[in-house]
This record gives structure tokens, sequence and C-alpha cells, in this order.
């Protein structure tokens, strides 16, 4: 699997998009790009998730590069109920692969 | 409502006593998950399972046990082994071999 690094934290102000980024730059052709976040003291959550096309939903939107070798994820919006540490996998979806996490971004929004 | 529960919330045991987190889940997923978080520390990864009957070692294996012989259930012990067996443990679950997969609120173990 390929390797991902992520800026340890991030600050935001409320009401401003966030946007976070991921490198991946070892990240092979069929590998996605997952992004999960996890409020403090409860499971995360998962977010979005993308190959080679960006992606949008109720959440967040996610950009891939062309090259496939870094993303980001942007909260177009954020509040202070999107403070969370925030992850971002690169998974290939082949049976044995096992969802591994990261350190991930503490993003931080602040009114 | 659908969804994966862990249970008790809260845990304590004595040292050198074996104990069993429960997770159950009627998303009717294949795989499901054990992971153990430390404070201010990311998800690592204890077991896995993408079948019923079948589990594999995650990269802190070592001290835990888990079994799979039905597919809503996969109950993680962890056993007298374990050295520093305190923690945050969330179990997860997802279809098949996706990566969207949902978690539990965990289960803090406190071993006293």
């Amino acid at each position: 699997d390929a390797k991902t690094t992520q800026p340890p934290s991030m600050d935001c102000a409320e009401g401003r998009a966030a946007n976070l980024p991921c490198n991946h730059s070892t990240i092979s052709g069929n590998e996605y790009v997952y992004w999960y976040r996890q409020i403090h003291s409860q499971g995360p959550q998962y977010i979005i998730h993308g190959l080679k096309n960006n992606e949008t939903n109720e959440m967040a939107s996610l950009i891939i590069t062309e090259d496939r070798k870094s993303s980001t994820l942007i909260l177009p919006h954020a509040t202070l109920r999107d403070t969370a540490v925030y992850y971002c996998i690169a998974f290939h979806m082949e049976y044995g692969n096992k969802l591994v996490f990261g350190a991930g971004t503490i993003l931080r929004v602040k009114s | 409502d659908g969804g994966i529960t862990q249970s008790p919330k809260y845990l304590f045991r004595k040292e050198g006593q074996n104990v069993t987190l429960s997770c159950e889940q009627n998303l009717n997923h294949d795989a499901m998950y054990w992971y153990r978080q430390d404070p201010g520390q990311g998800l690592r990864l204890i077991y896995y399972s993408q079948i019923v009957n079948d589990f594999q070692k995650g990269d802190i294996a070592e001290g835990y046990s888990v079994s799979r012989e039905k597919k809503e259930s996969f109950p993680l012990t962890v056993t007298s082994a374990q050295k520093n067996p305190t923690a945050f443990y969330l179990c997860a679950s997802s279809i098949g071999l996706s990566a969207e997969a949902f978690f539990g609120q965990g289960t803090r173990l406190t071993v006293v």
C-alpha cells in the first residue's frame, strides 16, 4: 500500500474553506484515495473517496492531481463541529488488503 | 436501524485477566476490523476478517485473539499476554473489499 503524508495540524476560520492536503507519491494506478475523520473520543467517519476524478458529496470535495501523487480534501464552509483528526488513506481493493490509518491531520476550526 | 454496536462502552479489569470485547453489526458486511487507539495516537490495526471463519493479523496482533463464527459478530479477546492493554478499542465493518468502513463507538478498556 502507498504511504500517505499529511501535515500534523492545521487551523481554519469558521465559515471559510478548509483545504487539507495529502501526499501519496508512490500510489499505484489501482489504489483509491480515502478520507476519514475522527471527532474526539468517537469512531472514525467515512467522508469521501476517489480514484482519478474529482469527487463531491454532501460533506466535502476531493481534488486529485492529474499525476495522482497528491490530493486535497475541501470542506467548503468549515464549522466548529468540523474540528477533528482527518485521515488520508491509499487503499487497493483486493482480498487480504487491510485498512491502515496514519497519524492524520488535526484540523482546528476557530471562531 | 442498521449499524455496528460495541459493548460495553467502558470496561475495567484486573491485570492478568482475559477480557472479551463485543462487536456486532447488522449491515450484512463481509469485512470486520479491530483497532486500538492510545491517547493522542492514530489507529493501529489488531485483526481483520473479510469472510466468516477467516481472519488475518494486523500490525499489533500479539496478546489478542479473535473469532469470526458468524458474519454479524467479531469478538476480540484481550489476553493476559498483552503487556499494555489499557486503550480505546474500535471495531469497524465494510462491504466486501471496499474501504468505506463503518465504525462503532468504541470500548474504553482500563486494566488496573
